[in-house]
């Protein structure tokens, strides 16, 4: 069992590029979560997708972002015109079933984003 | 290659007593670790550790970082069962961040 999967781990762009950060789930796993860990702060909620449907995506910036999981292949997250403030590592997680304890969470890596 | 390895994976007490949850690591250039409680979509921040045998208390909680032995554990004290969640530990080094497994603890009444 490969674990969640995410790449790039590390990923440059100039601003006003486009960032794409993939996150393959836990085989079994069908709920993503992503969030933004930013230098020498805590996790940041972004957003939980299950396939095809975003449940919340209140930790979102309005501009810019978006996610994704489609139906097939990876959930990804956007970042369009990225600006030096994007810069941050991304983390993804998944989990078998709704959320609550009953349910593990299986971190990923991380995709390190740096704008230049 | 960089882990972070917690102990026990699940654990089951009653209210009232204190657990010792566990968290060592390998990894090349440390610079911090880190105790999250999750229980719903979003890990909440327990504490930083940065230097070694000071140890950092917030309420029922207290945590230390031992850099010799390149672990930490987390206390709780008289647990409740809102305490029950999983404690997830993570690892900060100079370009990298990694998570441990976490530790299911369920306080029962």
């Amino acid at each position: 069992n490969a674990g969640v999967m995410q790449n790039p781990r590390h990923l440059v762009r100039r601003r006003g590029q486009e960032a794409r950060l993939r996150c393959s789930p836990m085989k079994g796993h069908s709920h993503v979560y992503w969030y933004r860990q930013l230098p020498e702060e805590g996790l940041k909620f972004m957003v939980y997708l299950q396939k095809e449907n975003i449940i919340d995506e209140s930790g979102m910036p309005k501009e810019r972002f978006s996610a994704e999981f489609p139906k097939e292949g990876p959930s990804i997250l956007r970042i369009q015109q990225v600006v030096r403030g994007d810069s941050a590592a991304y983390f993804c997680a998944s989990s078998p079933g709704l959320q609550g304890l009953n349910y593990g969470y299986t971190f990923g890596s991380g995709t390190r984003l740096t704008v230049v | 290659e960089d882990k972070v390895v917690q102990s026990p994976l699940s654990l089951v007490v009653h209210e009232g007593d204190t657990v010792t949850l566990n968290c060592s690591y390998e990894v090349t250039n440390f610079r911090s670790l880190l105790w999250y409680k999750q229980e719903k979509k979003a890990p909440t921040f327990l504490f930083m550790l940065t230097s070694s045998g000071i140890e950092k208390k917030s309420g029922r909680l207290s945590s230390i970082l031992d850099k010799k032995e390149l672990s930490s554990i987390l206390n709780i004290t008289a647990t409740q069962t809102g305490d029950s969640a999983i404690y997830l530990c993570a690892v900060i080094s100079r370009n990298d961040m990694r998570f441990g497994a976490g530790t299911r603890l369920t306080v029962k009444p």
